[in-house]
């Protein structure tokens, strides 16, 4: 399978823990998207990489949010001290560097904190 | 800032029927991509569209974006079960000053009742 991979897939904290997520791009692909979503909504812009510079991080991302691309290939999202309002699935998307390149999603981790 | 709206936000229809959506931009669309999500699911990459006009089709569904640039539509013509889901509008988000991310629309959620 040669699409975007997110890993977990699911999971279930408690307030004020910390969850790291990771997402795997499309290898050719040098753009890397976050977006999250929370139910009856379409995603909301989070973050983007252009290999492993973060060229751009939404207002929504707020100091608990931290994003790395280190090699400039996977990416982690890491949101510290977990609040109730920050369950939501999060996506990851890819594309090459060109202007209006089409994104391709990863399947989502979806987050619940309790 | 630049918003999408779909329209219906929901729809019931009988297997075989046709069927359109609605998006509709606040601001001139530089590209209008659709989507279609399952739930629980990561987002399907649909079509793309740039030039006013513009008209693609993949299989039984086809896409327009009309001459002004300021709405789309997506015809699914014969609908079938596997058509059911959630079918997303994104734009590209530069009128937010943003060169990387996509703006979406809340969605349209699709029943198809065999």
């Amino acid at each position: 399978d040669t699409g975007v991979s997110q890993d977990p897939r699911h999971k279930i904290t408690k307030r004020g823990q910390n969850v790291t997520f990771r997402c795997d791009p499309i290898s050719e692909h040098n753009r890397l998207y976050w977006y999250r979503q929370t139910l009856g909504q379409g995603p909301e812009f989070l973050t983007y990489f252009q290999n492993e510079a973060q060229l751009e991080k939404s207002r929504l991302l707020s100091d608990r949010f931290s994003a790395e691309r280190p090699k400039g290939s996977f990416s982690t999202l890491e949101i510290q001290r977990t609040e109730q309002g920050d369950s939501a699935m999060y996506l990851c998307a890819s594309s090459l560097e060109k202007a209006q390149e089409t994104q391709y999603f990863g399947p989502g981790t979806r987050l619940l904190v309790l | 800032s630049q918003e999408l709206e779909q329209s219906p936000q929901s729809l019931i229809v009988q297997e075989g029927k046709n069927l359109t959506i609605n998006c509709t931009s606040s601001k001139t669309l530089y590209g209008l991509y659709w989507y279609k999500q399952k739930y629980g699911e990561g987002l399907i990459f649909l079509m793309m569209l740039q030039k006013g006009g513009e008209e693609k089709s993949h299989e039984k569904i086809t896409a327009k974006l009309d001459e002004k640039k300021q709405q789309s539509s997506l015809h699914i013509t014969a609908s079938q079960p596997s058509h059911a889901g959630i079918y997303l509008c994104g734009a590209d988000g530069r009128y937010g000053g943003s060169q990387g991310n996509l703006i979406f629309g809340k969605g349209t959620k699709l029943s198809v009742k065999p």
